[in-house]
């Protein structure tokens, strides 16, 4: 079974703080997705990583940043937390393969609140 | 770039009826769509998926889904519900950069 681990299910975070959610997947994937997720807007993509050190923007990568030095893991950052980041936060990971590339592989999600 | 609608924001269904979800996607050749549940506090648990080939596919929990491409639907039903298929449920269709998109989600309420 793939298991995508995320390092805090809940965060409690004042605005302005530096903030760091951690992704583990152990099942060899070479992408790696950060979402967030709102009421009424579905997920929306942060960043995605197709490789080591590879990151590419998503549909609303303002305000945030990522790292991916290690194959398993990858870091989402909140330079500076706003209260307009107070989300909650999915990590996914898919291998490569036609079509299976799109076969994502979810964590528990991490319910930042910003106050 | 693709898109995916899903028309109905919540559903609900009592226990032992039929349930369909309705999906509808927009893409210039042909997806790979999925669908997904989410338990409340949960991630997303992948139902089933659709590559190409029969159009009826059939996933996880009894849920199958049929992939019509002249009303670019990929609609999901169960022939009888039971309570613990209440659940937010996305559908999503993949293009060709590696991305999904995901629908607004349909909640599903179960009576008893």
């Amino acid at each position: 079974d793939v298991k995508v681990t995320q390092s805090s299910r809940y965060l409690v975070k004042r605005t302005g703080e530096k903030v760091f959610l951690e992704c583990v997947q152990d099942m060899d994937h070479e992408n790696m997705f950060w979402y967030r997720q709102d009421p009424g807007l579905g997920l929306r993509l942060i960043y995605f990583s197709y490789d080591v050190k590879m990151k590419e923007k998503g549909d609303i990568p303002e305000g945030y940043s990522v790292s991916r030095e290690k194959k398993e893991r990858f870091s989402l950052i909140l330079e500076s937390a706003s209260t307009n980041q107070t989300s909650m936060y999915l990590c996914a990971s898919s291998p490569t393969g036609q079509g299976y590339s799109y076969e994502q592989y979810f964590g528990p999600g991490t319910r930042l609140t910003v106050t | 770039a693709q898109s995916v609608t899903q028309p109905d924001i919540h559903i609900t269904v009592s226990e032992g009826a039929s349930l369909e979800l309705r999906c509808n996607y927009s893409y210039g050749a042909t997806p790979y769509l999925f669908w997904y549940v989410q338990s409340p506090g949960q991630g997303l648990q992948l139902l089933l998926k659709y590559f190409s080939g029969d159009t009826l596919v059939q996933g996880i929990k009894g849920f199958e889904a049929e992939f019509k491409r002249s009303q670019s639907s990929f609609n999901l039903r169960k022939p009888s519900v039971h309570w613990s298929d209440a659940a937010e449920y996305f559908c999503a269709v993949g293009g060709n950069d590696y991305k999904l998109s995901f629908g607004a989600g349909t909640t599903v309420t179960v009576r008893a």
